[in-house]
């Protein structure tokens, strides 16, 4: 059984950068795809991007590139997404997913002055 | 603004079968796969439905998946008080917004 397990909530000042973590457990993580997933607060799901580490290869939405990195250490098993230039309209709880299934517990991300 | 489009409530009797649309285009639910997931408040959400129409082990069969041109639809049978929550609906998606796309969501109440 996958798990992933997320870093704790983060308050940043806008224009700062805020970078998450997400380790998994209970599977191979060369077989993995962690895609990270946004929530605002009250709002539906929107998706940041994702990585295949056995390839070291990420993809991310056009709404992000060039503000969004995500990286993988196989040597831990965590995942992070690390969004800079942060503004009031990225606070959100973001979660990391592998495949479709299984799910971190989401880390919010409050940004303000 | 969500990419496919659902409504944003829906309701039901215990007992009753509701079901829940989401529409896309050809570039999305035309042409590719269809995911559901519920949310309960304050939770991540849980896949109820992969490749339009499978279960994930766990997922009572009251929960089911089709699909129809550019829209899909999930449809819950037997509904029970345990079934309230945020529905949502996921498509791969050929644009430039990405390889996934969401629907806004679907808050279901159970009168």
């Amino acid at each position: 059984q996958v798990q992933l397990v997320q870093s704790g909530a983060e308050v940043k000042k806008p224009g700062s950068s805020v970078k998450v973590s997400c380790k998994a457990s209970g599977g191979t993580f060369n077989s993995y795809t962690i895609t990270w997933v946004r929530q605002a607060p009250g709002q539906g799901l929107e998706w940041v991007g994702r990585i295949i580490p056995v390839l070291a290869r990420s993809n991310y939405a056009q709404k992000f590139q060039g503000r969004v990195k995500i990286t993988a250490d196989k040597s831990t098993s965590t995942a992070y997404m690390e969004l800079s230039s942060l503004r009031s309209e990225d606070t959100a709880v973001y979660y990391c997913r592998d495949g479709f299934e299984y799910w971190g517990q989401g880390t919010l991300v409050t940004v303000s002055s | 603004q969500s990419v496919l489009t659902q409504p944003p409530s829906a309701s039901g009797t215990p007992g009753q079968r509701v079901t829940i649309s989401c529409s896309g285009s050809s570039s999305n639910i035309g042409s590719n796969s269809v995911y559901w997931f519920q949310q309960l408040p304050g939770t991540a959400p849980k896949l109820l439905i992969y490749r339009t129409n499978q279960r994930p082990s766990g997922v009572p069969d009251r929960f089911s998946g089709s699909k129809s041109g550019s829209s899909a639809s999930l449809a819950i049978s037997g509904l029970r008080s345990e079934d309230e929550a945020d529905y949502f609906c996921a498509a791969w998606s050929d644009s430039l917004n990405g390889p996934e796309v969401f629907g806004g969501g679907t808050k279901l109440t159970v009168l």
